[in-house]
């Protein structure tokens, strides 16, 4: 079985700032990891994935992404936020076996940008 | 690029009526999902196909029941709506591209369904 958490269900920053959204998972098995962001009434974007290699992972938009295992973390950062960054992010895991490729969601962070 | 088609965006439907759900996958992609967003909830796995076979079945209700066709499109058919129902329901297509399930799932726009 696998879950995700996300802490903190709303994130709120200036533009400029470094964000920060938490993820900690929970696998029997080796994850794969993936962010993904939400604008309203949108569908779901991938901003970057972990598999295998790297463990620091760059996506789109300046975001990035460590995967540290002994912590069971995939955080996300960008170290300045703009304000077209405002939107709800998702973190999730997948795994093999019985369960292939379906993917597990976090509760979603919601980020807020303000001037 | 191609992405992923739903149809409709929006649908309005009664109590105890049925609703079909179609997903147009991104061209070449063999796996199909559907996910359920609920109002402020995370998306939750209902169902998989790969190659037209189901592959996992998460938390669907009975009273729904989807498909894939030999043109790889979708259809998620839900009956005896109830007012529950109410969500937003993506469909996202893969490829098999050799990294497992590591490889990325594109979602569509969602369908978003209001039972009343």
């Amino acid at each position: 079985a696998q879950s995700v958490t996300q802490l903190g269900s709303h994130v709120s920053v200036s533009e400029g700032a470094l964000v920060l959204l938490r993820c900690n998972y929970s696998s029997s098995v080796p994850p794969y990891l993936f962010w993904y962001v939400q604008y309203p009434n949108q569908g779901l974007q991938l901003l970057l994935k972990y598999t295998t290699g790297a463990t620091l992972v760059k996506g789109i938009n300046g975001f990035e992404a460590e995967f540290k295992k002994s912590e069971t973390s995939f955080h996300l950062t960008k170290p300045s936020a703009h304000m077209s960054d405002a939107a709800e992010y998702f973190c999730a895991v997948s795994a093999g076996g019985t369960s292939y490729g379906k993917l597990t969601f976090g509760q979603g962070t919601i980020l807020t940008v303000h001037p | 690029a191609a992405g992923v088609i739903q149809s409709p965006r929006h649908l309005i439907k009664e109590k105890r009526e049925t609703a079909t759900l179609k997903c147009y996958p991104i061209p070449r992609h063999d796996t199909v999902y559907w996910y359920q967003q609920g109002p402020g909830q995370d998306p939750q796995f209902l169902i998989s196909f790969y190659e037209k076979m189901q592959s996992d079945k998460g938390s669907i209700p009975d009273r729904f029941s989807a498909q894939q066709f030999s043109d790889y499109h979708s259809e998620l058919n839900m009956s005896s709506l109830e007012l529950g129902d109410s969500a937003l329901y993506f469909c996202a297509s893969r490829i098999e591209g050799g990294g497992g399930a590591g490889d990325t799932q594109y979602f569509g726009p969602g369908t978003r369904l209001t039972v009343l």
